[in-house]
């Protein structure tokens, strides 16, 4: 059974960096595309970026600038780094998997519990 | 960027009764939509990708139609865990983008 659990601090100070860790079982990581999403009450859902094994990564313009996605595949995880945050950054965390091999879907097929990063001044 | 409006905004039915929701981009992503079911607490759980084809393990009383703008998920006979929040999201371009959710209500 395919899992995904996100991990890493729950508050973050302004104008500093957030770090997630989403480790992954049930399914290697040398295969799929591998996503992370937020979700805050003021901008609804929202995608991030992606990875692949390969270590191309594709992120969301509004983000670009701030954002790096990583991939370690000897522990079967995949990190995001977002860095300058503000309150405007305060969501719930989601890492995803889309399920295409070679090329992106687009649709998420598993997710992460999901997990609160408060961002504090 | 695609924008993606759904509507109604909430859904006041009945177990028993069917659901009809509407998703409209602002430009033609062909079939390439899915659909999500979030309840509170949880993350999102896919129910239909590329319009019509239901994900693993989804009941057939989800379907989705819909190609171009326009694109509709029905939940027929709703179950009482069929309660929850309805999302669609568009591949069609970079980035992508989910709608801003119908809440289906008791």
């Amino acid at each position: 059974q395919v899992q995904l659990q996100e991990s890493g601090p729950g508050l973050a100070k302004s104008w500093e960096t957030l770090s997630l860790t989403c480790s992954v079982s049930g399914s290697s990581i040398s295969s799929y595309y591998w996503n992370w999403v937020r979700q805050s009450p003021g901008k609804g859902l929202e995608w991030i970026g992606y990875i692949y094994y390969s270590g191309m990564s594709t992120y969301n313009p509004s983000l670009k600038s701030r954002v790096t996605i990583s991939l370690d595949g000897s522990k079967n995880q995949f990190s995001l780094r977002l860095t300058s945050v503000t309150a405007a950054d305060t969501a719930v965390y989601y890492c995803a998997r889309d399920p295409g091999m070679g090329t992106a879907r687009g649709h998420f097929d598993y997710w992460g519990q999901g997990m609160l990063v408060t961002v504090s001044s | 960027e695609i924008v993606l409006t759904q509507s109604p905004a909430t859904l006041s039915l009945s177990p028993g009764e069917r659901a009809t929701l509407s998703c409209r981009a602002s430009q033609s992503v062909s079939t390439y939509l899915a659909w999500y079911q979030q309840k509170p607490g949880q993350a999102p759980r896919l129910l239909i990708y590329d319009a019509s084809n239901r994900a693993t393990g989804i009941p057939a009383r989800f379907s989705g139609t819909g190609s171009g703008t326009d694109f509709t998920l029905t939940v027929s006979d709703l179950e009482p865990e069929d309660f929850a929040v309805y999302y669609c999201q568009q591949r069609s371009n970079w980035p992508l983008t989910f709608g801003g959710g119908t809440k289906v209500e008791i």
